[in-house]
């Protein structure tokens, strides 16, 4: 159970155009997802809390209006980079929180998506 | 100081031995612990949550938490090459229901 899957798994894109990544609960319903940012050797850095139904709240330092989150469904958010640039291409990476499961609090991760901007 | 603090390693241990990774955190209110484990190129794979002081164990995994010291530690016991990652230490704090991780400890079990 709590799979989290993550589509593309890989994308190179030109500089100036959109992305848009997928983010599924495969088995379960999850009202919040979360988004992640990770550069090499680095740590997960939280980007933006996804909450269906309502607008997404954005980690301090994160451009709303660059990374568009929609969280439509139970079981789907969605990333869109919009205008990305060489300095976007990193691992970002969603999770969603199981409110059904007994530990409530606990996040599974999607499998991530490795972008590079040309 | 940051909000959780691990040491970076690399962790070097021989196969067989007990791997003991530290966390320290910042937030004494915090109430929520995790462990997860993270290869090159993938992401995260949730090992452990703990939330009592104490240990809780789950196979050859050990956490162990104790929140007067604000500390959070993760045992491997008989530790196997296929351990070789990156253990990530998250805390959720006091009134948020997001994770802050560590940097995360690069362990490596050698044959």
């Amino acid at each position: 159970g709590a799979v989290v899957s993550q589509h593309p798994s890989r994308v190179i894109c030109k500089s100036g155009t959109s992305v848009k990544i997928e983010c599924r609960s495969l088995d379960f319903q999850a009202t919040t997802m979360f988004w992640y940012r990770q550069f090499p050797k680095q740590s997960l850095m939280l980007m933006a809390t996804s909450n269906e139904g309502s607008k997404a709240t954005y980690e301090q330092g994160v451009e709303k209006d660059k990374f568009l989150i929609n969280h439509a469904s139970l079981t789907l958010s969605t990333l869109t980079v919009t205008s990305a640039h060489p300095e976007d291409s990193s691992f970002y990476i969603c999770s969603a929180r199981d409110v059904l499961a007994e530990s409530t609090e606990t996040q599974y991760f999607g499998p991530g998506t490795r972008l590079l901007v040309l | 100081q940051k909000e959780v603090e691990q040491n970076s390693g690399p962790l070097s241990v021989p196969e067989g031995a007990i791997a003991s990774l530290n966390c320290t955190y910042s937030d004494r209110g915090s109430q929520s612990f995790f462990w997860y484990r993270q290869y090159s190129g993938k992401s995260p794979e949730l090992i452990m949550s703990i939330y009592s002081n104490g240990d809780k164990e789950d196979g050859r995994f050990t956490a162990q938490l104790n929140k007067a010291s604000q500390y959070v530690s993760l045992l491997i016991r008989d530790s196997q090459p296929s351990d070789s990652a990156t253990y990530l230490c998250a805390v959720i704090g006091t009134g948020f229901q997001k994770l802050v991780f560590g940097t995360g400890t690069r362990l490596l079990v050698s044959p």
